[in-house]
């Protein structure tokens, strides 16, 4: 496996506002995604981090919204912008590491209420 | 219908006992599945992982997938009160690397 931190841990904002997530990866990962886990609720997939290029979102996730960066193999962010108290969830990153295919580690989480 | 359904639960068992949870899909592309535990505020550790039909063992923990039945298990033997968690199903389609589904989760717990 590989180690995976987010930062910050949690964080407690106000509607309107933005918060910014990192995810840092010790290892060499292939890919690298963001998950919401909304409370009571399964984990969803918002988007596939790009190297270099444009996220991949999902059904029902913008860029506008959730825009993303992975200026390098190991580091990615997640901006939630303009929020709300619905965007109050745990936020999650993943990664594929190049010596496990198919196989998806997660980081610790970030835990964001909106008030 | 969602995509992967799971009992939430919760389920409370004994220290000692065999514990079965269960996922049923709908979706007959899937071809990896996996099992998550995640205890209370942290994130989700990979415990199994298995490809196509069959059964998978580590340890106490025996993954078993049926897909003419769409349907997969997760037995753990000896349970103890460390296994106290929630415990998710996730699967992907073959080929389409990334995108996981998951199940909702059910929590266990283990009383000694």
């Amino acid at each position: 496996s590989a180690v995976i931190s987010q930062k910050p841990s949690r964080d407690i904002c106000q509607r309107g506002t933005s918060l910014t997530i990192q995810c840092q990866v010790d290892s060499q990962v292939t890919m690298m995604f963001w998950y919401r886990q909304q409370p009571g609720q399964s984990l969803t997939l918002i988007a596939t981090a790009n190297q270099g290029s444009e996220a991949t979102y999902e059904s029902g996730f913008v860029i506008d919204k959730f825009p993303i960066s992975r200026p390098n193999l190991t580091f990615s962010t997640l901006t939630v912008s303009n929020m709300s108290p619905e965007d109050s969830s745990i936020y999650l990153c993943s990664v594929e590491l190049l010596s496990s295919y198919n196989e998806q580690f997660f980081g610790p989480g970030t835990r964001l209420t909106v008030l | 219908q969602k995509e992967v359904e799971q009992d939430p639960g919760p389920l409370s068992v004994p220290e000692g006992a065999i514990v079965s949870l269960n996922c049923t899909y709908s979706n007959s592309a899937f071809q990896y599945f996996m099992w998550y535990r995640q205890y209370s505020r942290k994130g989700p550790e990979l415990l199994m992982y298995t490809y196509s039909s069959g059964n998978k063992e580590d340890g106490r923990f025996t993954a078993q997938v049926d897909k003419s039945s769409k349907y997969i298990s997760l037995f753990i033997r000896d349970s103890q009160p460390s296994d106290s968690a929630t415990y998710l199903c996730a699967m992907s389609l073959s080929g389409n690397t990334g995108k996981l589904i998951f199940g909702q989760g059910t929590t266990l717990q283990v009383k000694p």
